[in-house]
């Protein structure tokens, strides 16, 4: 079975651009959540999206949003880029909704902002 | 404010040791915990969840938990080079959905 597939894997964009990122997760899962990881620290939560619905939002500002589609595959857009944006992105996906449940990640997105 | 606090590191274990990882969480309500490991330039790869006081075992990793004292602990035993790597403590954040909250994480550096 695929895993959670990301897309694309690297990206350079420049500052005050607009990006999406993609975000495939493991079949049979309804959840898919959104980090945000710089060097040095651990992955910071960004959006969470479990059937269709936003279920929490992180600290980051509103140049980010997200959306989940009726396939339960995911987009996160990054508007007006700022140097900082630059990190890995992260998208884990879960069966479900609860506590316990267990969140697996993709490969990531490697964002350069110049 | 939530918090997971891990010890940065780097801890640095001879080949055949017991490695030993440790993390902290503020939520006292926090009932699931979980283990990354996350080599250099990869994603996070889950490695043990636990859920009750206690150990939890899975081949040479065994999950500690302390609901008590608000830690949980990664043990490895017969450390291997190929487990040096960085390793990630998360908590879900019970006020947004399963999210995570993770710590800084421990890097580990096995020898050979």
């Amino acid at each position: 079975d695929a895993g959670v597939t990301q897309s694309p894997t690297h990206l350079i964009k420049t500052r005050g651009q607009h990006v999406t990122l993609r975000c495939s997760p493991i079949s049979g899962h309804k959840s898919v959540s959104w980090y945000q990881q710089v060097l040095g620290q651990g992955p910071q939560f960004i959006f969470q999206y479990y059937e269709k619905e936003e279920r929490g939002r992180g600290n980051f500002p509103d140049r980010f949003s997200a959306r989940q589609f009726p396939n339960y595959s995911s987009e996160l857009n990054v508007n007006a880029l700022l140097l900082g944006d630059s990190a890995l992105y992260l998208c884990a996906s879960s069966l479900g909704d609860t506590l316990n449940t267990e969140a697996f990640f993709g490969q990531g997105t490697r964002l350069t902002v110049v | 404010q939530k918090e997971v606090e891990q010890n940065s590191g780097p801890l640095s274990v001879p080949e055949g040791a017991i490695a030993s990882l440790n993390c902290t969480y503020s939520d006292r309500g926090s009932q699931s915990f979980f283990w990354y490991r996350q080599y250099s330039g990869k994603s996070p790869e889950l490695i043990m969840s636990i859920y009750s006081n206690g150990d939890k075992e899975d081949g040479r990793f065994t999950a500690q938990l302390n609901k008590a004292s608000q830690y949980v602990s990664l043990l490895i035993r017969d450390s291997q080079p190929s487990d040096s790597a960085t390793y990630l403590c998360a908590v879900p954040q019970r006020q947004a959905g399963t999210a995570l909250i993770f710590g800084k994480g421990t890097t580990l550096s096995v020898s050979s």
